[in-house]
């Protein structure tokens, strides 16, 4: 079975750091990978996959394959950016499978 | 056009009491999908239904949980004889028709329903 992991439950940064919210899966094929963000008072949403190889709100993501990870990144946090942010995978059918979310507080 | 709508947007009920929770998926979409967002966890997979096929109800907890879905279009869950560990947030996601290893269909969320029972 499929597992996604997301060690961090809350990650703080100050405006114009880096930022890196970590995402580990658990999979033997060959998976979709996701981050959905939820921002407060906002229904959940998504953010990017990795088949897209896009760059979204500033945000990158790349899979991993020898790491099982996909780690979501930015250069330069925004105050806005300070939301719930969940990874997801896709295991070869219509269903995800989260992760338990981490919280990112970007301080002013 | 409209998003996914739920309702109640809150609700909160006895223990031992039932408890139904209603979703409008975007019109036009075939899939549609109920998670549980409990607190400190991840979203739950529980119900899946697409079109007029078998829904998978893979994800329901216990025999307490069971959906519907009434011509294609508006869901219900019903939780029989709530318990207290059944409190969280209870979301519902449509997308475009979908099936097993095709593309992905982008899920489009409600707002939930938070359900507390006391």
């Amino acid at each position: 079975a499929q597992r996604v992991t997301q060690p961090e439950k809350l990650l703080s940064v100050f405006k114009g750091a880096p930022v890196e919210l970590k995402c580990n899966y658990s999979y033997s094929g060959s998976p979709e990978l996701f981050w959905y963000v939820q921002y407060s008072r906002q229904r959940l949403q998504l953010l990017l996959r990795h088949i897209s190889r896009e760059s979204i709100k500033g945000f990158t993501a790349d899979l991993n394959k020898g790491e099982t990870s996909f780690h979501l990144k930015k250069p330069f946090a925004q105050e806005e950016d300070s939301a719930m942010y969940y990874c997801a995978l896709r295991a070869g059918s219509y269903q995800l499978t989260f992760g338990k979310g981490t919280k990112l507080s970007v301080i002013p | 056009g409209a998003g996914v709508s739920q309702s109640p947007s809150n609700k909160v009920t006895e223990k031992g009491k039932d408890v139904e929770l209603r979703c409008d998926p975007i019109s036009g979409h075939t899939a549609l999908y109920w998670y549980r967002q409990s607190l400190g966890q991840g979203l739950e997979f529980l119900i899946y239904f697409q079109g007029n096929s078998a829904p998978d109800k893979s994800g329901l907890p216990s025999d307490r949980f069971s959906a519907e879905r009434t011509g294609g279009s508006v869901s219900t869950l019903t939780i029989q004889r709530t318990q207290q560990e059944d409190s969280a947030v209870y979301l519902c996601a449509s997308s475009q028709q979908t099936h097993s290893g095709a593309q992905y269909n982008e899920q489009f969320f409600g707002p939930g329903t938070r359900l507390t029972v006391l």
